[in-house]
């Protein structure tokens, strides 16, 4: 069965040093692939998605991610983070269009000043 | 655009009560989904309809709950009688049919707490 992990429940980060976040995720061949981050009390935003192609991908808000199919991972980075990027990231892997996404169980990002 | 609506934002109820959760997927989009977030378990689906159809409800917890679909731009989660585990943040997600990948736009949420 298909599953994302995130290692890191919380990370905190010091306001404009650069930013990692990891995944990994368990399938069988190359799955869709997407981050989202969720403020208090909000939705789910989309910040980025790998379908094909390029496995560096571009992000809102200065989000990136980094496909790597022998490492089973797509981990986000930014180069400097901002007070206002504390959150929760999640990752989450799609298998084909038109189904679910599962989700990993979120990283709570803490930006300290 | 709107957005996925969903209401209410917040509801507090007894354990016991029939709660009914609401949403309005974006319009035009052909798939709607819900799911329940807790600090224990996270993000879990629940259910997810295509056309209105459900097509997978493996997520649903227990016959307590049940969801439906009955136009292209209205579903409801129902849970009947409630339970205090109940208690957790509901999402709703839609996405049109024919965007590769399954990215999927999520509505700010229901958060239900049973006492």
């Amino acid at each position: 069965a298909q599953s994302v992990t995130q290692p890191d429940i919380h990370i905190t980060v010091s306001e404009g040093a650069s930013l990692e976040l990891r995944c990994n995720y368990s399938y069988g061949a190359t799955p869709y692939l997407f981050w989202y981050v969720q403020s208090p009390g909000q939705g789910l935003q989309l910040l980025l998605k790998y379908f094909s192609g390029d496995t560096l991908v571009q992000g809102i808000k200065g989000f990136e991610a980094e496909f790597k199919r022998s490492q089973s991972s797509f981990n986000l980075r930014k180069p400097s983070v901002h007070w206002s990027d504390a959150a929760e990231y999640f990752c989450a892997v799609g298998v084909q269009a038109g189904t679910a996404l599962i989700f990993g169980k979120g990283t709570t990002l803490s930006v300290s000043s | 655009d709107a957005g996925v609506i969903q209401s209410p934002r917040h509801e507090v109820t007894e354990m016991g009560q029939e709660v009914t959760l609401r949403c309005k997927p974006i319009s035009g989009h052909d798939y709607l989904f819900w799911y329940r977030q807790t600090m224990m378990r996270g993000l879990e689906l629940l259910i997810y309809f295509n056309n209105n159809v459900p097509i997978d409800d493996s997520g649903m917890p227990e016959d307590r709950f049940s969801a439906k679909m009955p136009n292209a731009s209205f579903s409801t989660l129902k849970i009947q009688p409630s339970e205090p585990r109940d208690s957790a943040v509901y999402f709703c997600a839609s996405r049109p049919s024919g965007l590769a990948g399954g990215e999927q736009y999520f509505g700010p949420g229901t958060r239900l707490t049973v006492t």
